[in-house]
C-alpha cells in the first residue's frame, strides 16, 4: 500500500522568493516519486522524477526535490518564485504497477 | 514526439445525449489511461489499458465505456451521463509498469472540459 500527503494546501509566497511545498510519502515498495505541476485548466506536466538513482533530483523550471528516505520526504523546492510557478502542485508516488496515487494537491500563489 | 493530444477541448452534452472523447499519443507507450478530476481535487483513475487490453476499471459505471482500437488510440464513449459526471476528464499514456526503465512516468494531455446539462 502506498500514500501521499501534501502538507499545505495552499502556499503564498512573494515574487522572488524561495519555494518550499512539502510531500511526505508511505510505501512498501522502493518508491518512484514525482512532482507534477497544473495550471488553470491545463492538463499535468512533470516537473522531476526520483527512480532510486539520486537522491537530489533537478526538474524543468528550476525546481529540485530532495529525496530523504529517513524522513520519507520529498519537498520541492526553488530558489526564486516567478508569477508563471502559480499553479497547483501535486506530488505522486508509483510503488508498483500501473496505478499512481496522488496527494491532494498544493496551490502555490505567487504576490508581487 | 512527447505529446498526448485530446480532443475535444470542451464539450457540452445533455443527459441523453451520446459523446466521445478521444484521445491520442506517438510516443510508443503501450499502457493508456483515463482519469477523472474534479474541481480542486487530484485526478481520480478510471480506466487502464495495457498493450490494448482494459487491466483496471476501477467500478466507474457503464454510462461510460472505454475503448482501445490502437495502441496510439484511446476513446471514451459517454452516454446517458448525469450532471455530477461533469469534470475535466485526462488521459494519460506510459510504458507499461515496470518497463524499460522500472518506473511509471505518465505524460498528460490537456483534457476535455466536459458539462453534462
Amino acid at each position: 500500500a502506498q500514500s501521499v500527503t501534501q502538507l499545505d494546501s495552499h502556499v503564498s509566497v512573494s515574487e522572488g522568493t524561495p519555494v518550499l511545498l512539502r510531500c511526505n510519502y508511505s510505501s512498501s515498495y522502493s518508491p518512484s516519486l514525482f512532482w507534477y505541476v497544473q495550471h488553470p485548466n491545463k492538463g499535468l506536466q512533470l516537473l522531476l522524477k526520483y527512480t532510486s538513482a539520486a537522491t537530489l533530483v533537478k526538474g524543468i523550471n528550476g525546481f529540485e526535490a530532495e529525496f530523504k528516505k529517513s524522513e520519507t520526504s520529498f519537498h520541492l523546492t526553488k530558489p526564486s518564485a516567478h508569477m508563471s510557478d502559480a499553479a497547483e502542485y501535486f506530488c505522486v508516488v508509483s510503488g508498483g504497477g500501473n496505478k499512481l496515487t496522488f496527494g491532494t494537491g498544493t496551490q502555490l500563489k505567487v504576490e508581487l | 514526439d512527447t505529446e498526448v493530444t485530446q480532443t475535444p477541448k470542451h464539450l457540452v452534452m445533455g443527459m441523453t445525449n451520446k459523446k466521445s472523447l478521444k484521445c491520442e499519443q506517438h510516443m510508443g507507450h503501450r499502457a493508456m489511461y483515463w482519469y477523472k478530476q474534479k474541481a480542486k481535487k487530484p485526478p481520480e483513475l478510471m480506466f487502464v489499458y495495457s498493450y490494448e487490453k482494459l487491466s483496471i476499471n476501477e467500478s466507474v459505471p457503464s454510462r461510460f465505456s472505454p475503448e482501445c482500437p490502437n495502441s496510439s488510440l484511446l476513446n471514451l464513449h459517454l452516454h446517458a451521463l448525469q450532471p455530477e459526471d461533469s469534470a475535466l476528464y485526462l488521459c494519460a499514456s506510459s510504458q507499461p509498469f515496470p518497463g524499460l526503465a522500472g518506473y511509471n512516468e505518465q505524460f498528460f494531455g490537456p483534457g476535455t472540459r466536459l458539462t453534462v446539462l
